[in-house]
């Protein structure tokens, strides 16, 4: 059974830091893998999704990164603001599941960035 | 802009009622979730259609149902509310058969059962 973990569960970083968040996953048969950030008490936004053939996506400040072999993926911030403060949540694809991509979740990383 | 709406962003219902969580996706997307979010438990599936009239269950179903008649929404049906079904309650949808399909998400309904 696929299992999607993330650590640090919580990080405080000062204004300005690059950082990373990560995500480990169990079964690196997947089709694909999406990163969302979630605002107290909202929905889900998403901010990135990676194919299985690809290595990473970009999109300004954020960066993500896949590795299908050791189950890894990360989420590089650059140049940190106090408006990137949220939860971070990454979920994979399994394969044999694309038709309907069920997605299976971290329990995602709670991000504060100190003014 | 591509827009999930879930019906309700705050609802209070008492222990035994019959509560509808609605979801309206306007993007045309053949598959639509139901998930429950606790904390420490992240988010868990509860139902999933691909299609119209089509259903399955997800990780957690019991205490559940659900309802698509029309393309565009699902329902989610809580036959006989519990307090253990106190959650934050989040719709999702997505294109269905491609490795680049994203899955879009509403605001949430935190429901409370009292």
């Amino acid at each position: 059974k696929q299992e999607v973990t993330q650590i640090p569960a919580a990080l405080s970083v000062p204004e300005g830091e690059n950082l990373v968040l990560n995500c480990s996953f169990t079964d690196s048969a997947i089709y694909n893998l999406q990163w969302f950030r979630q605002d107290p008490g909202k929905g889900l936004t998403s901010l990135l999704l990676i194919q299985s053939s690809q290595r990473e996506q970009t999109s300004g400040r954020l960066n993500a990164s896949l590795d299908k072999s050791s189950g890894r993926s990360t989420l590089y911030i650059a140049a940190s603001q106090p408006g990137d403060s949220a939860t971070y949540l990454c979920a994979v694809g399994p394969f044999g599941g694309g038709a309907t991509n069920k997605l299976i979740f971290g329990t995602g990383t709670l991000l504060a960035v100190q003014p | 802009d591509v827009k999930v709406t879930q019906s309700s962003r705050y609802l209070v219902k008492r222990t035994g009622e019959k509560v509808f969580l609605e979801c309206v996706q306007d993007m045309d997307h053949e598959n639509m979730f139901w998930y429950r979010q606790d904390p420490g438990l992240g988010l868990r599936l509860i139902y999933f259609s691909y299609d119209v009239k089509m259903k399955e269950k997800g990780d957690i179903p019991e205490g559940y149902s659900v309802s698509r008649e029309k393309k565009e929404r699902f329902s989610l049906i809580l036959e006989s509310a519990s307090t253990n079904q106190t959650s934050m309650y989040l719709c999702a949808s997505s294109l269905r058969g491609s490795r680049d399909t994203e899955a879009f998400f509403g605001q949430g309904t935190r429901l409370t059962v009292v």
